[in-house]
């Protein structure tokens, strides 16, 4: 089955403790991103990478890093969180020659809490 | 930079009425846009999308979405919603090749009573 997975899918943990969130895709995409949903703020991006090796920052990339030496997999970091970091998070892929990272797939999130 | 606006934050319908969600993008160039759906407790879903041709653009479950560049619109309908639909959506952008950045509007609530 073609999916997106993430974990964990829930997470409280403390500040300044660091904590990596896994993105998995098993369908050979080449572009994969992360998102936080925020109430009346909608979806932002924080990361996205177009390929292995090739990452760049979205709208809110403060506090986070990412790394992509895999194709299938798109780890988000965060190295000190904050309790502003509590959110939810999305991972997303996309084939690039399918028109474009628009047509995304998303992973089922991660309720993040940093108390 | 791109933007999304959608205005409508929270939307009530009985069964069987006629929806219209409206979404406008900001962007100086080509676009794509996007509709996503998300049900309760569950991931985002593709709704439909508009890369090129007929602005008319139809997608799954009955949505359908109509392009109007003129007033950089694209805003999502169905003629007769079902308790069903009662989820979040979501109005998305990116710009043409180059600018791979996907820019989402901030969500419209629907709620269907039945």
């Amino acid at each position: 089955e073609a999916q997106v997975t993430q974990n964990p899918r829930y997470l409280i943990t403390v500040t300044g403790k660091k904590l990596t969130v896994t993105c998995s895709q098993n369908m050979n995409h080449e572009y994969m991103s992360w998102y936080r949903q925020d109430p009346g703020l909608g979806l932002r991006q924080i990361y996205y990478s177009m390929n292995v090796e090739v990452t760049d920052k979205g709208d809110v990339p403060e506090g986070y890093k990412v790394s992509r030496k895999e194709k299938r997999n798109f780890p988000l970091i965060l190295e000190s969180p904050s309790p502003n970091q509590t959110s939810l998070y999305f991972c997303a892929s996309s084939s690039i020659l399918a028109g474009g990272p628009g047509e995304q797939f998303f992973g089922p999130g991660t309720r993040l809490t940093v108390l | 930079a791109q933007s999304v606006s959608q205005h409508n934050h929270h939307v009530i319908l009985s069964e069987a009425a006629s929806l219209e969600l409206g979404c406008n993008y900001s962007y100086g160039g080509t676009v794509n846009l996007f509709w996503y759906v998300q049900y309760p407790g569950q991931h985002l879903q593709l709704l439909l999308k508009y890369f090129s041709g007929d602005p008319l653009v139809k997608g799954i479950k009955g949505f359908e979405a109509e392009f109007i560049k003129s007033k950089f619109s694209f805003n999502l309908r169905k003629p007769s919603v079902q308790w069903s639909d009662t989820a979040e959506y979501f109005c998305a952008v990116k710009g043409d090749f180059g600018n791979e950045k996907l820019t989402f509007g901030t969500g419209t609530r629907l709620t269907i009573i039945p």
